[in-house]
Order: C-alpha cells, then structure tokens, then sequence
C-alpha cells in the first residue's frame, strides 16, 4: 500500500503564501472527493485541518484551503504565521485500501 | 466535548500480543466509524483498520492483515485492537480516531492522544 507523495518540506517567510501538493494514483486521490489534510505539531496528536477535498472544519482559520486536479490535491496556507510550523499529511479515500496518507511535509516558517 | 482516550500500549516481546482500548465520550458512539492510525518514531502517519457503525464489517492494512483484529463494543462505548504476533516493526503510537461520517468513509475529526507500542526483546 504506497503513500501518496508530498514533499519532505516546504518554507515561507511569514505573510506569505505556500502549497503542499499531494499526489496519488487514480484508484486513490483521483477517484473519490475524500482527501483530508491534517497539521500535527511536534509531540502532539494530529488536527483536521480541511476534509473532503475543500471543506473546513468549524474552528479552522479561513487561510487554509484545499484543491485538488485529477490525482493531486493541494492545500494551501495563506498568510503564513509562526503558528503553522508543523508536519502536515493528506490522506485519501482508497477503495479496497480504505484510506492511505501521505508522507508528510514539514512547513517551515523563515 | 468529543473524546478518545486510549489505553493498553506497552513493551511486548517479538511474537507477544498486546490489546489497546479506546474509551470515548460525548458523542454516539455507535454512529461512527472508527480507525486506527499509527505512527512510528519519527514517522508518518499510517493507516491500520477500521471499523463500520455496528461493527459488521472490518477492514485492515496489508501489513497487519491476519494478526490484528478490530472491534468495538457500543454498549460500553469502546473501540479496541487486538494485536498478536508482534513484530519490531510494529513499534509505533497507536491513535484511535473517529470516522466524520456515519455511514461512508471520510476525513478523520477526533484523535486521541496516543497509545506508545514498543516491541522488542
């Protein structure tokens, strides 16, 4: 069962804005509306951050948004903050695999 | 508020069994999916089983397929994870974590905090 691919890291000035990509297959990301994105801090359990492609969960601040194109969905942080240093991880519905997640990306803010 | 506590992990020996509980509150339980997640030292996160609301189907990553058995008990809100024949790469924290939806497969809302695994001799 192969891990979606997303880079090991990505980093920003705070301010800006950054894109992790997440790319599957087309039995995975490719066929269902079914990626989340979840931020784990160190130590701590993970949090979902967007489900079902785009949606945010109540609490979740408006800079995170999530797309995704054919086999690869993307989350989005805008307006980048200290705050958002973490580990993030998509994961995605997968049929006969049930779910399959990604192998990570530690955001770096500069 | 909604919450998974696990409990159960440990150190076990090689080919030993170990069984993790989750208890959870403030929600119907038997509404829900739940899964575990695990995660080794250092690791990503991945996913190890789930289980649908009634408890009536089961599902499991490859790689503990045969040695783990999910199951869940609504009357005592309870999920749990049976787990024998050990191996050195088990070795992780165990996360229970609710399913969103009821009924069809989703994103995961609610994680415990973890259960640490440890196999070895």
């Amino acid at each position: 069962q192969s891990a979606l691919t997303q880079p090991a890291s990505v980093s920003g000035s705070p301010g800006q804005s950054i894109t992790i990509a997440c790319t599957g297959t087309s039995s995975d990301v490719g066929s269902y509306n079914l990626v989340s994105w979840y931020q784990q801090h160190p130590g701590k359990a993970p949090q979902l951050m967007i489900y079902d492609v785009s949606k945010r969960p109540s609490g979740v601040s408006d800079r995170f948004s999530g797309s995704k194109s054919g086999n690869t969905a993307s989350l989005t942080i805008s307006g980048l903050q200290a705050e958002d240093e973490a580990d993030y991880y998509c994961c995605s519905y997968a049929g006969s695999r049930n779910s399959v997640f990604g192998t990570g990306t530690k955001v770096t803010v500069l | 508020e909604v919450q998974v506590v696990e409990s159960g992990g440990g150190l076990v020996q090689p080919g030993g069994s170990l069984r993790l509980s989750c208890a959870a509150s403030e929600f119907i339980f038997s509404s829900h999916w739940m899964h575990w997640v695990r995660q080794a030292p250092g690791k990503g996160l991945v996913w190890v089983s789930r289980i649908n609301s009634d408890g009536s189907s089961t599902m499991y990553a490859d790689s503990v397929k045969g040695r783990f058995t999910i199951s869940r008990d609504n009357a005592k809100n309870t999920l749990f994870l049976q787990m024998n024949s050990l191996r050195a790469e088990d070795t992780a924290v165990y996360y229970c974590v609710r399913g969103m939806y009821s009924s069809s497969p989703g994103g995961f809302d609610y994680w415990g905090q973890g259960t640490l695994v440890t196999v070895s001799s």
